[in-house]
């Protein structure tokens, strides 16, 4: 079946570091990736839709210069969250889509700013 | 209209009942309903997915059962198991358009009793 890859699994940082979370399609390439943002005991909410060689289109209220979106290939997509803040904390995933194949999730990253 | 809304928010049952999850949706061009089960920690996990051209799908344990005209659908978990103990998440697309996004419900948190 299809496989998504996210890296890293967790990742604890500074507050006004950066970190960058992969995401990558290993069986297939995806027409189209998803991310999203999930707070404890809640549903996932999605940050941001990109196609490859795109840019990314962000959802309202999602600051795309701080959350960095590049889909540079089918198989590839990468989400960096720039001069990170303690309530970026969260759990970040991905998923990965190929029209008419469905969807498939990474395993998903928590981040932690301290 | 892209709302998803599901319940019951918690479900406690008993090992060996049948544990059954309902969602409703408004957006009738969505035509694309999957399930999802997510562990903590984890990213979610198709469980089983269905179309609207059809009223039930079973597979295994896991029934889907829908209804076009009343614009529900609902997951039923028989001989319940307290591995199956996890959030299950249902969700909604426009599925055979290429980047449509998943619409998620909220979210019920399943507790299987041994």
């Amino acid at each position: 079946g299809a496989v998504v890859s996210q890296h890293p699994s967790w990742v604890i940082c500074k507050s006004g570091t950066s970190v960058k979370i992969e995401c990558r399609s290993l069986d297939f390439q995806a027409t189209t990736m998803f991310w999203y943002r999930q707070f404890p005991k809640q549903s996932l909410m999605l940050m941001a839709t990109s196609n490859e060689g795109s840019k990314a289109t962000y959802e309202q209220g999602v600051e795309k210069d701080k959350f960095l979106i590049n889909h540079a290939s089918l198989t590839l997509s990468t989400l960096t969250v720039t001069s990170a803040h303690p309530e970026d904390s969260s759990f970040y995933i991905c998923s990965a889509s190929l029209q008419g194949y469905g969807y498939t999730f990474g395993s998903g990253t928590r981040l932690t700013v301290v | 209209q892209q709302q998803v809304k599901q319940s019951p928010q918690s479900l406690i049952v008993q090992k060996g009942g049948i544990s059954i999850i309902n969602c409703a949706y408004e957006n009738t061009a969505f035509d694309y309903f999957p399930w999802y089960q997510q562990f903590p920690g984890k990213g979610p996990a198709l469980l089983i997915a269905i179309r609207p051209d059809v009223s039930e799908k079973k597979e295994g344990r896991f029934t889907i059962s829908f209804n076009k005209s009343a614009k529900q659908f609902s997951l039923h978990i028989m001989d319940s198991q307290p591995g199956d103990s996890a959030t299950y998440f249902c969700a909604a697309s426009t599925g055979k358009t290429s980047g449509s996004r998943l619409t998620f419900g909220e979210g019920t948190q399943l507790t299987v009793n041994p």
